[in-house]
């Protein structure tokens, strides 16, 4: 166990649904970050959060949202999905970025 | 081109070799991570350089800042070693504390 908890470890669901991934980030971690791992297009970063701020932004859609909570759980939620949004998607925390990343195992999400 | 470029894109070894996989980057970084990934599985840390050399185990991590260049060996490769090796590399402060990934290294090491 990493210390940091994604839920659900597996998702099936239908193009044009709405899902919620959840993140628990490791105790004492400030920082989150989602990455989004697709056969195609490898690991990217998609979005990260500190104490509840958003931080940076990469190559998230708009049809995706973050948010992290004031017990500092970050929430990724993804609407309208299509076929192509079917990947793994992590979440990662750190304290300070010294101090390197912790990875979470990931929840893989397929969109049918 | 891409920003991290691993090499090489896929590895086999008998159990026992010396690998190595190499990352060279071509941004400013502030750091540089190796990372492990199992098939299905999530992603493990294993190094984080930002200058000279780290060894855990029978992994070695090295970096060159001037040559913007970094290695991963095993040494006394076993099975149990083969996964997708990842090279990542962190900017600056502020808005980069992002990763930037390289493609991976997928190591297969037979008995």
């Amino acid at each position: 166990d990493s210390g940091v908890t994604q839920t659900p470890k597996h998702l099936i669901t239908a193009t044009g649904q709405r899902v919620t991934l959840r993140c628990s980030p490791r105790s004492g971690d400030l920082s989150v970050y989602w990455y989004q791992q697709s056969l195609d297009q490898g690991l990217q970063f998609l979005i990260q959060y500190y104490n509840g701020e958003e931080r940076a932004k990469g190559n998230i859609l708009e049809r995706f949202s973050a948010q992290q909570f004031p017990d500092l759980h970050s929430e990724l939620n993804l609407s309208s999905l299509e076929l192509g949004d079917s990947a793994l998607y992590f979440c990662a925390s750190s304290a300070l970025t010294a101090y390197g990343y912790t990875f979470g195992s990931g929840t893989r999400l397929t969109v049918v | 081109k891409n920003e991290v470029e691993q090499s090489p894109q896929n590895l086999t070894a008998q159990e026992g070799e010396f690998i190595t996989i190499n990352c060279s980057y071509s941004v400013g970084i502030s750091a540089l991570h190796w990372l492990q990934q199992h098939p299905g599985g999530g992603i493990v840390s294993l190094f984080m350089l930002s200058s000279g050399k780290k060894k855990h185990g029978r992994l070695i991590a090295t970096i060159n800042i001037q040559e913007k260049h970094s290695s991963l060996h095993i040494t006394a490769s076993h099975p149990r070693d083969s996964a997708v090796y990842i090279c990542a590399v962190r900017g600056y402060g502020g808005a980069t504390n992002k990763l930037i990934f390289g493609t991976g290294t997928l190591l297969a090491v037979q008995p």
